[in-house]
């Protein structure tokens, strides 16, 4: 068990939709991550922040965003959602910013339909 | 532009044999280069990680080989157990600047007895 908790763990719904996605950090980590997850592209950096600050934006599309609340968890929330967008998205967390071990989650599997 | 490229796609070794996967990359200001292991059904985790100021790391049958002048690295897992059946990533990351962890694209490994 890595500490890290995603909910839901599965998640289906219909294009044009809005999902939230959501991570609980381990205790003690300040950085959460969020990856994409797909069979053809592998695992995409989405998005890092830090203590609630964005602090790396990869792939993310506009139709994306995450936050971190105060409490150190994080949500991710996808709009205008496509076929394309089914994917599983992973939350990692860990204690530095850079080049240290990240912890994943589970994952949530998102089924646009 | 994908920055860590992986080798093989998929890698089918004999029980007790040697597990050899390759990752090279392009960006020389990656400092950071992490092996992650990922079962179904669950998110990557951290194998084992090697800096490049040195150019083999071993962690019991798991071995990291480091070629700084090729920008290529590899893991080997000696006497491969059908245990480590699973899809493994190369991944590097800077210190510096944007460049959050970017994975390789995977290699899916069965052990066959």
């Amino acid at each position: 068990d890595s500490g890290v908790t995603q909910t839901p763990k599965h998640l289906i719904t219909a294009t044009g939709q809005r999902v939230t996605l959501r991570c609980s950090p381990r205790s003690g980590d300040l950085s959460v991550y969020w990856y994409q997850q797909s069979l053809d592209q592998g695992l995409q950096f989405l998005i890092q922040y830090y203590n609630g600050e964005e602090r790396a934006k990869g792939n993310i599309l506009e139709r994306f965003s995450a936050q971190q609340f105060p409490d150190l968890h994080s949500e991710l929330n996808l709009s205008s959602l496509e076929l394309g967008d089914s994917a599983l998205y992973f939350c990692a967390s860990s204690v530095e910013v850079t080049n240290s071990p990240l912890h994943f989650g589970n994952g949530t599997r998102l089924t646009v339909t | 532009q994908q920055q860590v490229k992986q080798s093989p796609q998929s890698l089918i070794v004999q029980k007790g044999g040697i597990s050899i996967i390759n990752c090279a990359y392009e960006n020389t200001a990656f400092d950071y280069f992490p092996w992650y292991q990922q079962f179904p059904g669950k998110g990557p985790a951290l194998l084992i990680a090697i800096r490049p100021d040195v150019s083999e790391k071993k962690e019991g049958r798991f071995t990291i080989s480091f070629n700084k002048s090729a920008k290529q690295f590899s893991l080997h897992i000696m006497d491969s157990q059908p245990g480590d059946s699973a899809t493994y990533f190369c991944a590097a990351e800077s210190n510096f600047g944007n460049e959050k962890l970017t994975f390789g694209t995977g290699t899916r490994l069965t052990i066959i007895p």
